[in-house]
């Protein structure tokens, strides 16, 4: 059981805009930055979005984020197929005093 | 480029130990925190350790707690994960990853590619 809730699995078509959302509590998201994170199986995990909404360069501005209270939310649009990767959210705790990640959302492109 | 490299998994037994290294170029190692995250075959990724820039602060999870410990060593730009205790559930591949600044709960920016831990007997 994950800290951070995700939904386990989203799809989509081509050209479509997605949506991956993340839901926690006051002593992580409600306080802290939620980064979102890309990871294909065998590969490094790779930084889509930090300190809430920043994009590291290389990241298209098809991914964008919003934020609000306990909850995060990524959005995917123009879906490729090369965007079909597994997705996590990750905020740091203060209760638990350590990192906690959602359980991941598989997103597929059909 | 930040490059991390992660070398020391490999089949063990339980109760046994193993001492994970990652060897970082392409930054300054010493103004960076830096974590240990883990991957079950299977499931998600699930935070071990992190460790400030500095080496004054460290942090695990309640799972690791008191059986893996975490150190740097910055004139060899290596950061290390000492597991000791290990059981079958520890089986995964455990990632290195840099953080975005120095101290210990800010989060992953860069990861290296993994090396695998199996405890089985």
């Amino acid at each position: 059981q994950s800290v951070l809730t995700q939904p386990p699995s989203a799809s989509g078509t081509p050209g479509q805009r997605v949506t991956v959302s993340c839901s926690g509590s006051s002593s992580n998201i409600g306080n802290n930055v939620v980064n979102w994170y890309q990871h294909l199986p065998g590969t490094a995990p790779r930084l889509l979005i930090y300190s809430n909404n920043q994009r590291p360069s290389g990241v298209p501005d098809r991914f964008s984020v919003s934020k609000s209270g306990t909850s995060a939310s990524l959005a995917i649009s123009g879906l490729q197929s090369e965007d079909e990767a597994d997705y996590y959210c990750a905020a740091w705790d203060d209760s638990l005093h350590g990192v906690v990640f959602g359980g991941g959302t598989k997103l597929t492109v059909l | 480029e930040v490059q991390l490299l992660e070398s020391g998994g490999g089949l063990v037994q339980p109760g046994g130990s193993l001492r994970l290294s990652c060897a970082a170029s392409g930054f300054t190692f010493s103004n960076y925190a830096m974590s240990w995250v883990r991957q079950a075959p299977g499931k998600g990724l699930q935070w071990v350790s992190s460790i400030s820039a500095g080496a004054d602060s460290t942090y695990f999870a309640d799972s690791v707690k008191g059986r893996f410990t975490i150190s740097r060593d910055s004139s060899r730009n290596t950061l290390y994960l000492q597991t000791n205790s290990l059981r079958v559930e520890d089986t995964a591949v455990y990632y290195c990853s840099k953080s975005r600044d120095t101290n210990g709960w800010s989060l992953p920016d860069s990861w290296g590619q993994g090396t695998l831990v199996t405890v089985s007997s």
